[in-house]
């Protein structure tokens, strides 16, 4: 059973547009979450990390946490095409082991 | 974010011989990690390597297939052994900083014929 769970996608969305990407998980013990952005060829790059329920805003970016959910979530303003992309979930329960989603492609039509 | 280099970028090797990918990060960090991401899937954990002691692998990999060294606080390095077409993958190794967060160098890009 997998662990953390992404929509696959491809998620389309319009320039301009807010995208907005969701993440469950299983492990009520996580306490550190991440998204990381991957373009196609490269390497993951960490864009928003979130330890507490609320939001967190960073630029264009804001994370959202909702522990008794079990749910987290990236949205996306003002989406521009070079945001096409695979976004990776991804948690951190007891111990330094981060689990990954199986990421949601992310598609920005001009 | 640290910076961190792998050598090799890619290789194309033939099956039943080893490689050996090496990590280099620019400051001394504590936990350093190696993950395999077969094509079109998500990030797998292989292995946290720990210094001056024995690499800790996850379930389904084992030290014979995947041996690694890490000889310092900035230096690692994971060999594929004996590999078969269904290594081929992109390893990639990360770090993580002591505000929790991991980065992840550009990774090796391994097609085993």
């Amino acid at each position: 059973q997998k662990e953390v769970e992404q929509n696959s996608g491809p998620l389309s969305v319009p320039e301009g547009a807010i995208a907005s990407l969701n993440c469950t998980y299983s492990d009520r013990g996580s306490q550190s979450f991440f998204w990381y952005r991957q373009y196609s060829g490269k390497s993951p790059e960490l864009i928003m990390s979130i330890y507490s329920n609320g939001d967190k805003e960073d630029g264009r970016f804001t994370a959202q946490l909702n522990k008794a959910s079990q749910y987290v979530s990236l949205l996306i303003r003002d989406s521009q095409p070079s945001d096409s992309a695979t976004y990776l979930c991804a948690v951190k329960a007891a111990g330094n082991k981060l689990t990954f989603g199986g990421g949601t492609r992310v598609l920005v039509k001009p | 974010s640290a910076v961190i280099s792998q050598k090799p970028s890619r290789d194309i090797c033939q099956r039943g011989t080893s490689l050996t990918i090496q990590c280099q990060v620019d400051s001394q960090v504590t936990m350093m990690f190696w993950y395999r991401q077969q094509p079109g899937q998500s990030l797998t954990l292989i292995a946290t390597a720990n210094q001056g002691s024995e690499a800790t692998y996850e379930s389904g990999f084992v030290i014979d297939k995947f041996p690694i060294s890490r000889p310092n606080l900035t230096f690692s390095t994971l060999t594929v052994s004996n590999m078969s077409p269904e290594d081929s993958s992109i390893y990639l190794c990360s770090v993580e900083r002591r505000d929790n967060e991991q980065f992840f160098g550009p990774g090796t890009r391994l097609t085993v014929l």
